[in-house]
């Protein structure tokens, strides 16, 4: 069946360390996002792509990093810079028209 | 710019009443909306869309939404609650701007079912 792979499904983090979540889908989409939630404020969106090797800052980039290599993979680094990373992260996949997002299971991850 | 804002960050209704969840959307352009459902510790699930077809829309699980532009609306209902429907709801609108095409989601409603 297709769909969208996030691993892992809890990561732990020390401080000062990068770590990088990863998110594969095997739907054919164009677009793919990465949204970060926390208690009580919703999604925000950090990056997304709508097309291999481009990609755009969302709301809430500072502190993260993204590549787009390939069209099935978008990973997300969370990088010493950001200062609050403790959060659930997902990642979804949509194409180009009126649909909705297909979304991923979510990393859970926690500094330490 | 286009946005939602979903009233009532806690609903609370019991086992077999009416589940009433509320959305307002902002948008200068007709939106396409969006509600999903998402149980703890997993992803979002797609419950129903309007995308400017017809104005009541029917979902999964019993869901059902009607867009209503006069009232700048698309409120979620449900005729019976069941205790499996306990979760937190996300109203959304999809924002197009030339070739990018972003959804902007509400803070969320945490549905509770009790006996």
């Amino acid at each position: 069946d297709g769909g969208i792979t996030q691993s892992p499904k809890y990561l732990f983090r020390k401080e000062g360390q990068n770590v990088t979540l990863s998110c594969e889908q095997n739907l054919n989409h164009d677009a793919m996002y990465w949204y970060r939630q926390d208690p009580g404020q919703g999604l925000r969106l950090i990056y997304y792509s709508q097309i291999v090797n481009d990609f755009q800052k969302g709301d809430i980039a500072e502190g993260y990093s993204v590549s787009r290599e390939k069209k099935e993979s978008f990973p997300l680094t969370v990088t010493s810079a950001q200062k609050n990373p403790t959060a659930f992260y997902l990642c979804a996949s949509s194409q180009h028209d009126r649909g909705g997002y297909t979304f991923g299971s979510g990393t859970r991850l926690t500094v330490v | 710019a286009q946005s939602v804002t979903q009233l009532g960050s806690h609903v609370s209704v019991s086992e077999g009443a009416l589940v009433l969840l509320r959305c307002n959307y902002s948008s200068s352009v007709p939106p396409y909306l969006f509600w999903y459902v998402q149980y703890p510790n997993q992803g979002l699930q797609l419950l129903l869309k309007y995308t400017s077809a017809a104005t009541l829309v029917k979902g999964i699980n019993g869901f059902e939404a009607e867009f209503k532009k006069s009232e700048t609306s698309f409120h979620l209902t449900k005729p019976s609650a069941h205790m499996s429907d306990a979760a937190e709801y996300f109203c959304a609108v999809r924002i197009n701007t030339g070739t990018a095409s972003k959804l902007t989601f509400g803070t969320g409603t945490r549905l509770q079912v009790t006996l």
